[in-house]
């Protein structure tokens, strides 16, 4: 069975510092890794996938994604972060494009 | 391009009635996804359509849940009897087929349950 972890409950950082919030996977096949942000009583908003190619992925708002097959992980960052990037963040992954498994959620918190 | 729509937004009921939730997806995606999101962990799939045919319900209980998408378009599910434990937000999502934005989904607001 596929599985997506997101270790941390919750994540501080400064205003202006970098950001990081982690997801590890376990997925049969080509691994379809995704990231969303959800903000309070709003649905989930796709940040960005990795499908195949670079290992770096850019997405929306500053953020990307650095796909590191060894270690199946897919971590979330952003050089410098804002307090409007406060919010939930979830780690998504299939095998091959089937079924999406979410992570338990990353609450980050940016403070200034 | 108009987002994903759920309705009601919010509803209470009591616990062994039902209710039914409505989703109207994306125009010209092919395929639907309802998720139940308990508080505090992530979205869990519960049926996922293909047009008007069903890919995935596995996770599904059957013996309580009910789910259609006549037409290929809007979709429906439903809670009949509702346990406390069905209290969640439910979510509903589409995707496209292919191109650039392929199995990119694209959620509603969702629509918060109580069951007392």
């Amino acid at each position: 069975a596929q599985s997506v972890a997101q270790p941390e409950d919750q994540v501080n950082v400064a205003e202006g510092n970098p950001l990081t919030v982690k997801c590890t996977y376990s997925v049969s096949g080509n691994p379809y890794l995704f990231w969303y942000v959800q903000y309070p009583n709003r649905g989930l908003q796709f940040l960005l996938k990795y499908i195949t190619g670079d290992n770096l992925v850019k997405g929306s708002y500053g953020f990307e994604a650095e796909f590191n097959k060894s270690q199946t992980s897919f971590h979330l960052k952003k050089p410098s972060a804002l307090v409007s990037d406060s919010a939930l963040y979830f780690c998504g992954g299939s095998g091959g494009g089937n079924k999406l498994t979410f992570g338990t959620g990353t609450q980050l918190k940016v403070e200034l | 391009e108009a987002g994903v729509a759920q309705s009601p937004r919010y509803k209470i009921i009591e616990k062994r009635q039902s209710v039914a939730f409505w989703c109207n997806p994306i125009s010209g995606h092919a395929t639907l996804y309802w998720y139940q999101q308990i508080l505090g962990q992530g979205p869990k799939l519960l049926i996922q359509f293909q047009n008007n045919g069903v890919v995935d319900d596995s996770q599904l209980p059957k013996d309580r849940f009910s789910a259609e998408r006549l037409k290929g378009v809007d979709s429906t599910l439903k809670i009949q009897p509702a346990k406390l434990e069905d209290s969640a937000v439910y979510l509903c999502a589409s995707s496209a087929e292919g191109g650039g934005r392929a199995w990119e989904q694209f959620f509603g607001p969702g629509t918060r349950l109580t069951v007392l």
